[in-house]
């Protein structure tokens, strides 16, 4: 089955630094990768939609000045949180979309921990 | 706008057992809807994924349940097992097959032996 990759798994940094996650779907090319944000006990939120080449596109209330998605490749996109502050601490969650042509199948990372002291 | 709720939203059974997870929508209006399963500090797993126009999908030992007019969803996990234990999340998707997924917050499932 497709596998989509994220690194780091894991990152503590200091706050105001920036940190940039990287998610890869190593299998497969992917149309379409999407964010998303897990706090502790609630629900996956979707954060931002991007597609190889063009900009992404942020949902309602995520700063896209501080959350910043490059998507240069159909294999790669990274997420970038600058100028970190503790209520970004969160566990951050890619996804990967193949267009079947019927129907979008998204593949799951395996999430990235973010800690920001 | 489009809510999912999960009942309940923690589960401790023994092994063996039977159980039923709930999942329910707000709008009715979906395209499909997606179970899945999330362990610890780990992504996500697709269980089952049930098109609008599906009433249930079966795989092993798992059967998903869609009432689409109702705007819910049921989980069986039949004779569950110490490995069952994770959380477990429904996402119906709207707007057709290029709409987002809107996820509830999970059941967490503990299985003991």
């Amino acid at each position: 089955g497709a596998v989509v990759s994220q690194h780091p798994s894991w990152v503590i940094c200091k706050s105001g630094t920036s940190v940039k996650i990287e998610c890869r779907s190593l299998d497969f090319q992917a149309t379409t990768m999407f964010w998303y944000r897990q706090f502790p006990k609630q629900s996956l939120m979707l954060m931002a939609t991007s597609n190889e080449g063009s900009k992404a596109t942020y949902e309602q209330g995520v700063e896209k000045d501080k959350f910043l998605i490059n998507h240069a490749s159909l294999t790669l996109s990274t997420l970038t949180v600058t100028s970190a502050h503790p209520e970004d601490s969160s566990f951050y969650i890619c996804s990967a979309s193949v267009d079947s042509g019927t129907q979008e199948t998204q593949y799951f990372g395996p999430g990235t921990r973010l800690l920001v002291l | 706008k489009q809510e999912v709720t999960q009942i309940p939203a923690a589960l401790s059974v023994p092994e063996g057992e039977n159980l039923v997870l709930n999942c329910s929508f707000t709008d009715s209006a979906i395209y499909n809807l997606q179970w899945f399963r999330q362990d610890p500090g780990k992504g996500l797993t697709s269980l089952l994924l049930i098109q609008s126009s599906q009433r249930e999908q079966t795989s092993g030992r798992l059967n998903a349940s869609l009432d689409k007019s109702s705007g819910r969803s049921t989980l069986y996990i039949a004779a569950s097992q110490p490995g069952d234990s994770a959380t477990y999340l429904c996402a119906v998707r709207s707007g057709g097959s290029q709409g987002n997924l809107i996820f509830g917050k999970g059941t967490k499932l503990s299985v003991k032996p």
